[in-house]
């Protein structure tokens, strides 16, 4: 099965900070990846997809990029409410995998 | 706006087996795969397997293949994962989540194309006792 590993897992920064995450698949899988937001108690929510289009209502500092294997999301300008815990994922086929996640917290 | 309901938490002893339920709309559940997703404390989202009520098709990841049974009742617009053999690892909440689908032609390899889950279900809790 394909793997996807996320880097780092946590990651301390001040507000207005621009936060890079990043996200390798163990073989190539085009553009299928997908990242998500899970706030504390609340379930998760789809930020972007293939690899770079936002989700409707996702505030613009968001945006993906990346193809193949390495993977990046980027918050140009971290803010309060961006506390939690980031995934990524291959979808396309099975086994939809996630990566471990990248929990972010404010500085 | 559309809604994945879950049943109420649960408490079991080990090596017995779960069972949790999640009601879709009746055009979710034609339209979607439904997947299985859990979050135990301290660890990441683990997808769990999908079933697509429309093709009566499932499918599991090898870590729980023989342990998981994601099943659909098209009556009811009712999704159905039960886990069996439980251990105290398996304590998590546990999400249906949808995400839309092709289904892919028996002459470019067959199976399912599965887009990036779009809805979530309300999450149910699990605690396994010792």
């Amino acid at each position: 099965d394909i793997q996807m590993t996320q880097s780092p897992s946590f990651l301390s920064a001040s507000v207005g900070d621009r936060v890079t995450i990043t996200c390798r698949a163990s073989l190539g899988i085009s553009d299928y990846l997908a990242w998500y937001q899970q706030k504390p108690g609340k379930i998760p929510r789809v930020l972007i997809y293939s690899a770079s289009t936002l989700q409707s209502g996702v505030p613009s500092r968001f945006s993906g990029s990346g193809s193949g294997t390495d993977f990046t999301l980027t918050i140009s300008g971290l803010q309060p409410e961006d506390v939690g815990t980031y995934y990524c994922q291959r979808y396309n086929l099975a086994p939809l995998i996630f990566g471990g996640g990248t929990k972010v917290e404010i500085k | 706006q559309v809604q994945l309901v879950q049943s109420g938490s649960e408490v079991k002893k080990a090596g017995s087996s779960v069972k949790v339920s999640c009601k879709a709309s009746v055009d979710t559940f034609a339209t979607s795969a439904i997947n299985w997703v859990r979050l135990a404390p301290g660890q990441g989202l683990e997808w769990m397997g999908a079933t697509i009520p429309l093709f009566g098709a499932t499918d599991y990841p090898r870590m729980f293949f023989g342990r998981v049974t994601i099943s659909a009742d098209t009556s009811s617009s009712t999704s159905y994962m039960e886990l069996s053999s439980l251990r105290s690892e398996d304590t998590a909440v546990y999400y249906c989540a949808a995400a839309k689908f092709v289904k892919i032609s028996a002459d470019m390899g067959g199976g399912f194309f599965y887009y990036y889950i779009d809805v979530w279900g309300t999450g149910t809790t699990v605690t396994v006792s010792s």
